[in-house]
């Protein structure tokens, strides 16, 4: 059971823009900063989003992150098939034992 | 450019003490801008965050492996390790290394991770 809550799969089609949803509480997402990773099969993570909103740089303006409240949530618009990959929100969590926590992961598929 | 290299037995027997060592090429572990973590993947499951360190030492433990776990440092060899103790066949998975850099932003530190090694995959069994 993850701390952070993602919906474990979406879809969409090529061209279509999706949204994926990260659900934490106060002492997660409510009072630090949020980041999302894409993971594509058989891969190590890759940084999508840091600080809720910035792209590193090589990301495309396609992604884009938010965050309101104990939620995030990223975007990707413009799909294409080499989108479809697992996606992780991840944040710190300032509880008594301080300490990185992860989302459950979304699967993205691109019918 | 970072890199980061796991390495370590890709086979350990159950009861028995798990080390990963993280090599570090193309920057200094010994920097006020950077935490260094470890992060695990059963196979088919998602992320769990095991811990991370600051290199003079301090250390974030997730609490439910904070009772088998050691994150350590040798800050002349730029690397970082990982002990994990009494193993059973769930701490199957691939075991990753990663750089998270820190920033005060907004009267609040902020950390992500940029760099992650490529994943070493550790099984557990007799």
């Amino acid at each position: 059971q993850s701390v952070l809550t993602q919906s474990p799969s979406v879809s969409a089609a090529p061209g279509q823009k999706v949204t994926i949803s990260c659900s934490g509480s106060s002492s997660n997402i409510g009072n630090n900063y949020v980041s999302w990773y894409q993971q594509l099969p058989g891969t190590a993570p890759k940084l999508l989003i840091y600080e809720n909103n910035k792209r590193p740089s090589g990301i495309p303006d396609r992604f884009s992150g938010s965050k309101s409240g104990t939620s995030a949530t990223l975007g990707i618009t413009g799909l294409q098939t080499g989108d479809e990959a697992d996606y992780y929100c991840g944040t710190w969590d300032s509880s008594l034992s301080a300490h990185w926590v992860f989302g459950g992961g979304t699967k993205l598929t691109v019918l | 450019q970072v890199q980061l290299q796991e390495s370590g037995p890709g086979l350990v027997k159950p009861s028995e003490t798990l080390s990963l060592t993280c090599t570090v090429s193309g920057g200094s572990i010994s920097s006020d801008n950077y935490f260094w973590g470890w992060i695990r993947q059963p196979p088919g499951k998602g992320l769990e965050s095991i811990g991370s360190l600051f290199y003079v030492g301090t250390t974030y433990y997730n609490p439910s492996l904070k009772s088998r776990v050691t994150i350590s440092v040798d800050t002349s060899k730029n690397q970082f390790s990982l002990n994990l103790s009494s193993l059973t066949a769930a701490d199957t998975a691939v075991y990753y290394c990663a750089r998270l850099p820190r920033h005060w932003l907004d009267s609040t530190w902020t950390y992500y991770f940029d760099y992650w090694g490529q994943g070493t995959l550790v099984t557990v069994s007799t």
